[in-house]
């Protein structure tokens, strides 16, 4: 079974461009989560969503961020304009309802 | 405001010696415990759970203390093993369809 799949693996950007991350879950989950590692604040959640629904955004660092979930099977985050400070590992993660997480093997952003 | 606190940022142990990883969490709602395990470049993956009505779990090398009143949960594995040498966050939830709230983790290295 595919596990979660989030692309692009690496990502290196000039500050002020815009940045798409994609996350697939797994089939049959219906909660979607999104979080950000960095080595000052751990694993911290950005937003979820359950049943394709924006449940909670409030960990969104500020309007640069956004994130969709258009449908079951995909999501994006979006960062524009970025910043050096938005270097970070990405994490997208499913789970069904609020069973066991499972992760995808994260973004790496590097904003110069 | 962190919730779930990991206070120490690294660890080092020999192989063969018991690993003693700690959390505390400052909200009483929470009800369920999770530990998960990082390696570079992947996602961090389930290791074990406590529900709060139970003090101990025991999985194999990996066993799981909870202590409700002192707002305390370790994380011990025996005999800790070179293969263990990884990033593990402890994680929170409460009872109600709420996401995980994680530590910032601790780097374990066990020495051959």
């Amino acid at each position: 079974d595919a596990g979660v799949i989030q692309s692009p693996r690496h990502e290196v950007t000039e500050m002020g461009q815009e940045v798409t991350l994609r996350c697939k879950p797994i089939s049959g989950h219906n909660s979607l989560f999104w979080y950000r590692q960095t080595m000052m604040r751990g694993l911290e959640l950005l937003i979820y969503f359950n049943n394709n629904v924006p449940i909670d955004d409030s960990g969104m660092p500020e309007d640069r961020f956004s994130a969709k979930m258009p449908n079951a099977s995909f999501s994006t985050l979006k960062i524009q304009p970025s910043e050096p400070r938005d270097s970070a590992v990405y994490f997208c993660a499913s789970s069904r309802n609020t069973g066991e997480l499972f992760f995808g093997e994260g973004s790496r952003l590097t904003v110069l | 405001d962190q919730q779930v606190k990991q206070n120490s940022p690294s660890l080092s142990v020999q192989e063969g010696r018991i690993s003693i990883l700690n959390c505390d969490y400052t909200n009483s709602m929470f009800d369920y415990f999770l530990w998960y395990k990082k390696y570079p470049a992947e996602g961090p993956t389930f290791l074990i759970s406590i529900s709060s009505i139970k003090d101990k779990n025991e999985d194999g090398r990996f066993t799981v203390f909870l202590n409700k009143s002192a707002k305390h949960l370790s994380l011990h594995i025996v005999p800790s093993q070179p293969g263990d040498s990884a990033v593990y966050f402890c994680a929170a939830r409460d009872s109600g369809n709420t996401p995980l709230v994680f530590g910032k983790g601790t780097r374990l290295s066990v020495i051959a």
